[in-house]
C-alpha cells in the first residue's frame, strides 16, 4: 500500500531555533499534501494544504511566516517552524494524496521546544 | 460552532460489550465521511469509510444520515485490542480543494 515517510519522529530544539519536519511519499505521486498539528487531548488540525508546486494555502491562524511549507516535487513536502516557541511544542503529522492513493498519513514528528 | 463535534468520552466498556459513537458535523456542503481510528502518539488510521446506505466491516458498523448531518460507529463484541481514540472525519471543500477535517475523538478503554 502507500506509504508516506515523515522525519524527524521526534525533535526537541531550544526555543528561538528553526526545525524542519520532511514528509516523503515513497511509492506514489503526491500532488496534494496536508499538515496538521495536534495538541495533547485534542483534535487533528489542518494547518495548511500544499499543490505541488503552488504555494501552500493555510488556514485561518495559521503564520504563514512561521510554519514555511515547501511543496517542490510530487514525493517530498517539507515544514519549518521557524524561530520555535515553547507553545510551538505539539504533534505535526502530514497527509499526502495523489492519483488514485487516498489519504496516506506520516508517522507525525513530536516536537518539544524547551 | 466546530465542524466536527463528537463526544470526547471516556467510554470503559468490559470486554464483549456494543458501544456506539455518535458525530455530528456543521457544514452540509461535506462530501464524504470517515472514521479514523488513533492509537496515543500515533498517526490516525483509516478505520472505514461511512455510506449513507450504512455499511458493515466485521464487528463495525457505520451509518450516515445526511438529513440530519448525523455520523455513528458501533462496535460489537467489544476486544481489548478496540481500545484508541475514534476519531470522526469529514471531507471538505477549501480553498485548496478538499481536506479532511477531523473531530476531537473519542476515547474508548475495553477491559477485562
Amino acid at each position: 500500500g502507500a506509504v508516506v515517510s515523515q522525519h524527524p519522529s521526534r525533535v526537541i530544539c531550544k526555543s528561538g531555533t528553526s526545525v524542519k519536519i520532511e514528509c516523503r511519499s515513497l511509492d506514489f505521486q503526491a500532488t496534494t499534501m496536508f499538515w496538521y498539528r495536534q495538541f495533547p487531548k485534542k483534535s487533528l488540525m489542518l494547518m495548511a494544504t500544499s499543490n505541488e508546486g503552488s504555494k501552500a494555502t493555510y488556514e485561518q491562524g495559521v503564520e504563514k511566516d512561521k510554519f514555511l511549507i515547501n511543496h517542490a516535487s510530487l514525493t517530498l513536502s517539507t515544514l519549518t517552524v521557524t524561530s520555535a516557541h515553547p507553545e510551538d511544542s505539539s504533534f505535526y503529522i502530514c497527509s499526502a494524496t495523489g492519483g488514485r492513493v487516498g489519504y496516506t498519513f506520516g508517522s507525525g514528528t513530536r516536537l518539544t521546544v524547551v | 460552532r466546530k465542524e466536527v463535534e463528537q463526544d470526547p468520552g471516556p467510554f470503559n466498556v468490559p470486554e464483549g460489550a456494543t458501544v456506539a459513537f455518535n458525530c455530528t458535523y456543521s457544514n452540509s456542503a461535506s462530501q464524504s465521511f470517515f472514521w479514523y481510528r488513533q492509537d496515543c502518539r500515533k498517526e490516525p488510521k483509516l478505520l472505514m469509510s461511512v455510506y449513507s446506505s450504512g455499511n458493515e466491516d466485521g464487528r463495525f458498523t457505520a451509518q450516515l444520515n445526511r438529513a440530519s448531518q448525523y455520523i455513528s460507529l458501533l462496535i460489537r463484541d467489544s476486544k481489548l485490542s478496540d481500545s484508541a481514540t475514534y476519531l470522526c472525519v469529514v471531507n471538505l471543500a477549501n480553498q485548496a480543494g478538499t481536506a479532511l477535517i477531523f473531530g476531537k475523538g473519542t476515547t474508548l478503554s475495553v477491559s477485562s
